[in-house]
């Protein structure tokens, strides 16, 4: 089936650790995008990148860190620089930037311990 | 930056009646787009909107864009229990911005 893979879909960080959250699509979309939810709130954009090899910083990047090697993979890692990272992470992708439906993933939820 | 301003942020529904969301945003805005979240689950696209004057309909659902008015809407008619969960709205080119989001409850 077509569709955008988060994985895991809950974990537990401890202080100071590095986490890598993975995203994988299956859809050919050229774009893809990171998206933190704190409870009771709409998204904030973390990283996104509209092609492979290249990326740029959302809203609130401080903390963050990605890659683009693959057009189908777009790992997000939260490293220890977040100071509270605990929240809703969605990974979302789309055809191109020329407003083509965004589609998003099922989620992952960090939790720092 | 483009703002995105929802409202209102809690709603609670009648089964049967029609309700409107209201949703507006900040600066021009190539496409608006409407997203239903259920509780702890991703979200779902409902429609994008892409010019002035769009309407699009899906079931009980109708959205709308004023890109003069820089609002859009999202009508609900004859509300049903199904469609308690939190409505999106969120604007911008690839780099969406989202509301805070319209918590809808529908009740007996």
């Amino acid at each position: 089936d077509g569709g955008i893979t988060q994985s895991p879909k809950y974990l537990f960080r401890k202080e100071g650790q590095n986490v890598t959250l993975s995203c994988e699509q299956n859809l050919n979309h050229d774009a893809m995008y990171w998206y933190r939810q704190d409870p009771g709130q709409g998204l904030r954009l973390i990283y996104y990148s509209q092609i492979v090899n290249d990326f740029q910083k959302g809203d609130i990047a401080e903390g963050y860190s990605v890659s683009r090697e693959k057009k189908e993979s777009f790992p997000l890692t939260v490293t220890s620089a977040q100071k509270n990272p605990t929240a809703f992470y969605l990974c979302a992708s789309s055809m191109d930037s020329s407003g083509n439906t965004i589609y998003f993933g099922e989620g992952s939820w960090l939790t720092v311990v | 930056e483009l703002k995105v301003e929802q409202n209102p942020l809690f709603l609670s529904m009648q089964e049967g009646k029609n309700y409107t969301i209201y949703c507006n945003y900040s600066t021009t805005s190539d496409r608006l787009y409407w997203y239903r979240q259920d509780p702890g689950k991703s979200l779902e696209s409902l429609f994008v909107l892409l010019s002035n004057g769009a309407v699009k309909q899906e079931g009980r659902l109708m959205a709308s864009l004023d890109t003069k008015a820089r609002l859009s809407t999202l009508h609900i008619t004859a509300a049903v229990h199904d469609l308690s969960a939190t409505y999106f709205c969120a604007g911008g080119d690839y780099k969406l911005s989202f509301g805070a989001g319209t918590t809808v409850t529908v009740r007996a």
